[in-house]
C-alpha cells in the first residue's frame, strides 16, 4: 500500500497547459483504468474532476483532462486561469478492495 | 442533492476511542459502497477503510487494521467509524465518500477532525 507518486509542485502562466504526472505500479496505476483525480482548495473538501483515467463529471470544464500510460497517469489543466491554483491528488484502486492516493501536488499560477 | 456530514470528531487522549459517524441524504444509500479517507494537517489524502452495500465485505489501510472497524445502518443511512487504541498519528481530518461507479469518490463530506494528543 504504498503511494503513488506525484511531483510536489507544478507552475504555469494563465492561459497556458500543465501537465500533473501520478506514477504507481502494475499493481494499481498500471492494473487497473481506475485512476481518477480531486481538486482541493484550502480547507474544503476534495472535488472529483476524473475518474476512470479520462471521464469527467458533468458540471468539470473540459479544460480538464487525464490519460494513462503504463504505471502512470497524468492530468492536463489547459487554458489555466487562476482559481485553478489550489492542490490536486490522484487516486488509483489497487486491488484486493484497497485504493491509493498520490502525495498531491501543489499547483501555481504564475 | 447527495449530502454526506461527517460528525462525532474532537480531542481524545493516546490510546482513547472515538466514534464518526457519516449521515447521507440524497440518493439510496444502500446502493452505495462507502468509504472513510483521511487528510493529517498539511499532508496529503489517505484511504483509511470502505464498506459495501450490505455490510458483508469490509477492508482497511494496513495503518489502522486491528484498530478501527467501519459500519454502517441502512435504516439509518449512515456509516461509522470505530478507531480505537488511537495514536498521535491518526490526527487528521477524516472525510467520508461515496464511491462511484468506477471506484472514485464522487461525493464527500466536510470532514471532521480527529485530535490525539495528551
Amino acid at each position: 500500500q504504498s503511494a503513488l507518486t506525484q511531483p510536489p509542485s507544478a507552475s504555469g502562466s494563465p492561459g497556458q497547459s500543465v501537465t500533473i504526472s501520478c506514477t504507481g505500479t502494475s499493481s494499481d496505476v498500471g492494473g487497473y483504468n481506475y485512476v481518477s483525480w480531486y481538486q482541493q482548495h484550502p480547507g474544503k473538501a476534495p472535488k472529483l474532476i476524473i475518474y476512470e483515467v479520462s471521464k469527467r463529471p458533468s458540471g468539470v470544464p473540459d479544460r480538464f483532462s487525464g490519460s494513462k500510460s503504463g504505471n502512470t497517469a497524468s492530468l492536463t489543466v489547459s487554458g489555466l486561469q487562476a482559481e485553478d491554483e489550489t492542490d490536486y491528488y490522484c487516486s488509483s484502486y489497487a486491488g484486493s478492495n484497497y485504493w491509493v492516493f498520490g502525495g498531491g501536488t501543489k499547483l501555481t499560477v504564475l | 442533492e447527495v449530502q454526506l456530514v461527517e460528525s462525532g470528531g474532537g480531542l481524545v487522549q493516546p490510546g482513547g476511542s472515538l466514534r464518526l459517524s457519516c449521515a447521507a441524504s440524497g440518493f439510496t444509500f444502500s446502493n452505495y459502497w462507502m468509504h472513510w479517507v483521511r487528510q493529517a494537517p498539511g499532508k496529503g489524502l489517505v484511504w483509511v477503510s470502505r464498506i459495501n452495500s450490505i455490510s458483508k465485505i469490509t477492508s482497511y489501510a494496513d495503518s489502522v487494521k486491528g484498530r478501527f472497524t467501519i459500519s454502517r445502518d441502512n435504516a439509518k443511512n449512515t456509516v461509522y467509524l470505530q478507531m480505537n487504541s488511537l495514536r498521535a498519528e491518526d490526527t487528521a481530518v477524516y472525510y467520508c465518500g461515496r464511491e462511484g461507479g468506477a471506484a472514485e469518490f464522487d461525493y464527500w463530506g466536510q470532514g471532521t477532525l480527529v485530535t490525539v494528543s495528551s
